[in-house]
């Protein structure tokens, strides 16, 4: 069974810091990993998809990179901005939409 | 594209109460996902429609939950009769063959 961990829970940085998200799982065997930003009270927007047959993906500010032999994904963010606090999850696809697991995710705290 | 739609945003209802949740996928996507988020466990998958065809319906907690897809552009999801231990957010979400995944809004249940 894939378990999808996302360490810290919490961050607060200031702002204007590069900061880096963790996702780690369980199973190498994955389809896909995505990453997603919650706003409080709203639905997940997805930020970046890799597929397992690549190793980053980059969009505007955010970078997330892929290491699939050691169970990795993390999410980049540079130069963080007040607009940048939300909830950040990650995703593992491990083959079929019915075993797409999700992280707990981490909860993001930009201080102007 | 206005998204993934769901009705209502917000339902209180009490205990042993039908309860009745509504998805509007995006035009074209061809697979859409109920979901169920708490603070304890996260993002769940409940059930999956292909081409308005369920999948897999093994996250579906208790024969109390069911869903429908009667055509590819609506889906419901049922609970009958309601628990207070129901109480959730619920996402609906879409994909096609792509496989990034949109969610909507969700809805925040309350079962008093």
């Amino acid at each position: 069974k894939q378990e999808v961990t996302q360490i810290p829970a919490a961050l607060s940085v200031p702002e204007g810091e590069n900061l880096v998200l963790n996702c780690s799982f369980t199973d190498s065997a994955i389809y896909n990993l995505q990453w997603f930003r919650q706003d409080p009270g709203k639905g997940l927007t997805s930020l970046l998809l890799i597929q397992s047959s690549q190793r980053e993906q980059t969009s505007g500010r955010l970078n997330a990179s892929l290491d699939k032999s050691s169970g990795r994904s993390t999410l980049y963010i540079a130069a963080s901005q007040p607009g940048d606090s939300a909830t950040y999850l990650c995703a593992v696809n491990s083959g079929g939409y019915q075993k797409v697991t999700f992280g707990i995710g981490t909860k993001l705290q930009v201080i102007p | 594209d206005a998204g993934v739609i769901q009705s209502p945003r917000h339902e209180v209802t009490e205990m042993g109460q039908e309860v009745t949740l509504r998805c509007k996928p995006i035009s074209g996507h061809n697979s859409l996902f109920w979901y169920r988020q708490t603070m304890m466990r996260g993002l769940e998958l409940l059930i999956y429609f292909n081409n308005n065809v369920p999948i897999d319906d093994s996250g579906m907690p208790e024969d109390r939950f069911s869903a429908k897809m009667p055509n590819a552009s609506f889906s419901t999801l049922k609970i009958q009769p309601s628990e207070p231990r129901d109480s959730a957010v619920y996402f609906c979400a879409s994909s096609s063959s792509a496989g990034k995944l949109f969610f909507g809004s969700g809805t925040q249940l309350s079962v008093l």
